[in-house]
């Protein structure tokens, strides 16, 4: 079946450090895939997407590119405050038969430190 | 307004109750799920749902059911807690097109 397998944590950077969180996946067919952000206390907030291969998903200074070559999607972000910490969670999606259901990797914990 | 709402935010019950969390959208959203978040923080869909059509995780105890009411309610019902049920449960809710899913704040659910 699909899988998402992200990098362990935790991550810890100090303010202004790049990030990189890898993810990498497994699936049939053209999967959409999604970072989703979780801040301490709260839900879980879409932080980019991307549906086909080569699309680059952007927020907040955050990137990642669906490498299909590579089954990656990796998060990006040049330069992280103290206000990034929070989980990260690499997931994926289909269209159909499981109702878009969102497969999970296991969440990255980022901490930045001032 | 919140997009995605769920009642209780925290939960404590014994061993052997029923409980219930409920869960609103008012985005208009076709599409609602439930997830449970385990202690290290994985999440696992539960079930999905619209209006034609519930999908459930094999893996989900039979003693986990849904109730819709109407389009913009999903309902999670839990017969005979065990401990083991001790978790975070997110609902959410997507246009049956969309791939994005809108999540509530979550429900902690702790089991004694």
């Amino acid at each position: 079946g699909d899988s998402v397998t992200q990098m362990e944590g935790p991550v810890t950077l100090s303010e202004e450090a790049f990030l990189t969180i890898n993810c990498t996946y497994t699936a049939t067919g053209y999967p959409s895939l999604f970072w989703y952000v979780q801040y301490p206390g709260e839900g879980l907030q879409l932080l980019l997407k991307a549906t086909k291969a080569d699309d680059k998903g952007s927020n907040k200074g955050f990137e990642a590119t669906y490498r299909k070559e590579t089954t990656s999607f990796h998060l990006e972000k040049g330069s992280v405050q103290v206000s990034d910490s929070a989980v990260y969670f690499c997931a994926l999606t289909h269209y159909g038969g499981s109702q878009g259901n969102l497969i999970f990797g296991k969440g990255t914990k980022l901490s930045v430190k001032p | 307004d919140t997009a995605v709402s769920q009642t209780p935010k925290y939960l404590v019950t014994q061993m052997g109750n029923d409980k219930s969390i409920k869960c609103e959208q008012n985005l208009g959203h076709d599409t609602m799920y439930w997830y449970k978040q385990d202690s290290k923080k994985f999440l696992k869909i539960m079930f999905s749902y619209n209006n034609k059509e519930l999908i459930i995780n094999e893996t989900v105890p039979n003693r986990f059911s849904p109730k819709s009411p109407d389009k913009a309610h999903l309902n999670l019902h839990i017969n005979s807690l065990e401990l083991g049920d001790s978790a975070v449960y997110f609902c959410a809710s997507s246009q049956v097109q969309s791939y994005e899913q809108y999540f509530g704040p979550g429900t902690r659910l702790t089991v004694t």
